[in-house]
C-alpha cells in the first residue's frame, strides 16, 4: 500500500492555541486530500475535501475559519485548528488520494488533547 | 435513511466462527466498494474492493449485490487477531471518487 506519514501523531495543548498537523503522501501523487475526525467510540466523519491548489470544500458543520487547509502540493497538505478548545479533542486522520485510483490510504492519524 | 448503513454490533463470536457483516447503500448510482479495518485508536487500512463477480482473500470473502445494494463481508475460521471495527466504504460519485464511510460493524474474537 502508500506510504502517508502525519505528523505530529499526538499534541497536548492549551486552549486558544492553534494546532498544524501535516500530512505527507511519499511515494504517490495526491490530487485530492480528505481529512476526517473520529470522536471516541464514533465514526469517522468527513471535514473537508481538498484538490492541490483549490480551496477545500467543507462539510456542513466544519467551520472553514477554524479549520485551516491548505494543499499547496501534490505530496503535502495541512490542517490548522485555530484557538483550538477542549471539544476539539479528537483524532484527525488524513487520506490523500490519486486521480484515476480507486484506493483510499489514511495517514496514521494525529490524536489532538484540548486541556 | 443513511447512504451507508452497517450494523454496528459487537459481534462477539468464539475462535474458528464464521461471521458476516452486511452494509447497504442508497445511491444505485455507486461506482465501488470497498471493506476496511479499523483496529482501535488506529487509521483505518484497506481490507480488500469489492467487485461485481465476488472476490476472496484468504479466509476473506467479499460480495456485492447490486439489485438489493448491499455489499457483504464474510470472515471464516475467526483469529483473536480479527478483533477490529470493519468499515464498509462506497464511492457515490460518478466519474469522481465520493467516499461515504458506514459507521463500522466491531467484532469481537474471543478465545
Amino acid at each position: 500500500g502508500a506510504v502517508v506519514s502525519q505528523h505530529p501523531s499526538r499534541v497536548i495543548c492549551k486552549s486558544g492555541t492553534s494546532v498544524k498537523i501535516e500530512c505527507r503522501s511519499l511515494d504517490f501523487q495526491a490530487t485530492t486530500m480528505f481529512w476526517y475526525r473520529q470522536f471516541p467510540k464514533q465514526s469517522l466523519m468527513l471535514m473537508a475535501t481538498s484538490n492541490e491548489g483549490s480551496k477545500a470544500t467543507y462539510e456542513q458543520g466544519v467551520e472553514k475559519d477554524k479549520f485551516l487547509i491548505n494543499h499547496a502540493s501534490l505530496t503535502l497538505s495541512t490542517l490548522t485548528v485555530t484557538s483550538a478548545h477542549p471539544e476539539d479533542s479528537s483524532f484527525y486522520i488524513c487520506s490523500p488520494f490519486q486521480s484515476g485510483s480507486d484506493t483510499q490510504y489514511f495517514g496514521p492519524g494525529t490524536r489532538l488533547t484540548v486541556l | 435513511r443513511k447512504e451507508v448503513e452497517q450494523d454496528p454490533g459487537p459481534f462477539n463470536v468464539p475462535e474458528g466462527a464464521t461471521v458476516a457483516f452486511n452494509c447497504t447503500y442508497s445511491n444505485s448510482a455507486s461506482q465501488s466498494f470497498f471493506w476496511y479495518r479499523q483496529d482501535c485508536r488506529k487509521e483505518p487500512k484497506l481490507l480488500m474492493s469489492v467487485y461485481s463477480s465476488g472476490n476472496e482473500d484468504g479466509r476473506f470473502t467479499a460480495q456485492l449485490n447490486r439489485a438489493s445494494q448491499y455489499i457483504s463481508l464474510l470472515i471464516r475460521d475467526s483469529k483473536l487477531s480479527d478483533s477490529a471495527t470493519y468499515l464498509c466504504v462506497v464511492n457515490m460519485g460518478g466519474g469522481s471518487y465520493i467516499p461515504t464511510f458506514g459507521r463500522g460493524t466491531s467484532l469481537i474474537v474471543h478465545p
